[in-house]
């Protein structure tokens, strides 16, 4: 079946260490996104990427940086500069139209050492 | 710019009880209009959309949706409860415009009392 993994489900960062978390769809989305999510916040926008090699920065992307070398790959990687990175962080892909719902993936809950 | 609000941040329900969750949005068009609902700890499934046509959207788990233009609101309904139903709900709008990106309510989290 079709759909996007996320790996790990749980991730431990120490201070100052940079920590990845993959993102993979076989959907065959031109779209994929990143969203971070914190108790009571809603969905917030940290980067999403409409063609390979190519990305933009949603609301929240300082402390973060991703890359899109392949289609079906989207990885996010969390950076010591952001100083809060507790989190639930929701991997999403869908078409480039307006009428396309997302699909997501189940999500990694990043935690600090 | 686009907006959407689910003014219920918690609803609580008996189980077997109906339910109907409230959105409004802002948006000058027609809209294109989702609704999500998320297990504990799991990503988001869509239950429903709405594009044009029958304002009222059946969806999936028994779910549907009425889109009223003139309240600019897509509530979201369920005749009997279930425990399983116990979830955040969100509500989302589909942009226009050149840009692809949907907008999110903050979501509606459902608590269901045995």
């Amino acid at each position: 079946d079709g759909g996007i993994t996320q790996s790990p489900k749980y991730l431990f960062r120490k201070e100052g260490q940079n920590v990845t978390l993959s993102c993979e769809q076989n959907l065959n989305h031109d779209a994929m996104y990143w969203y971070r999510q914190d108790p009571g916040q809603g969905l917030r926008l940290i980067y999403y990427s409409q063609i390979v090699n190519d990305f933009q920065k949603g609301d929240i992307a300082e402390g973060y940086s991703v890359s899109r070398e392949k289609k079906e790959s989207f990885p996010l990687t969390v950076t010591s500069a952001q100083k809060n990175p507790t989190a639930f962080y929701l991997c999403a892909s869908s078409g480039t139209q307006p009428n396309q719902p997302q699909h997501f993936g189940d999500g990694t809950r990043l935690s600090i050492l | 710019a686009q907006s959407v609000t689910q003014p219920d941040i918690h609803i609580t329900v008996s189980e077997g009880a109906s339910l109907e969750l409230r959105c409004n949005y802002s948006y000058g068009a027609t809209p294109y209009l989702f609704w999500y609902v998320q297990s504990p700890g799991q990503g988001l499934q869509l239950l429903l959309k709405y594009f044009s046509g029958d304002t009222l959207v059946q969806g999936i788990k028994g779910f549907e949706a009425e889109f009223k233009r003139s309240q600019s609101s897509f509530n979201l309904r369920k005749p009997s409860v279930h425990w399983s139903d116990a979830a955040e709900y969100f509500c989302a709008v589909g942009a226009t415009g050149g840009s692809y990106i949907p907008t999110f309510g903050r979501g509606t989290s459902l608590i269901v009392h045995p």
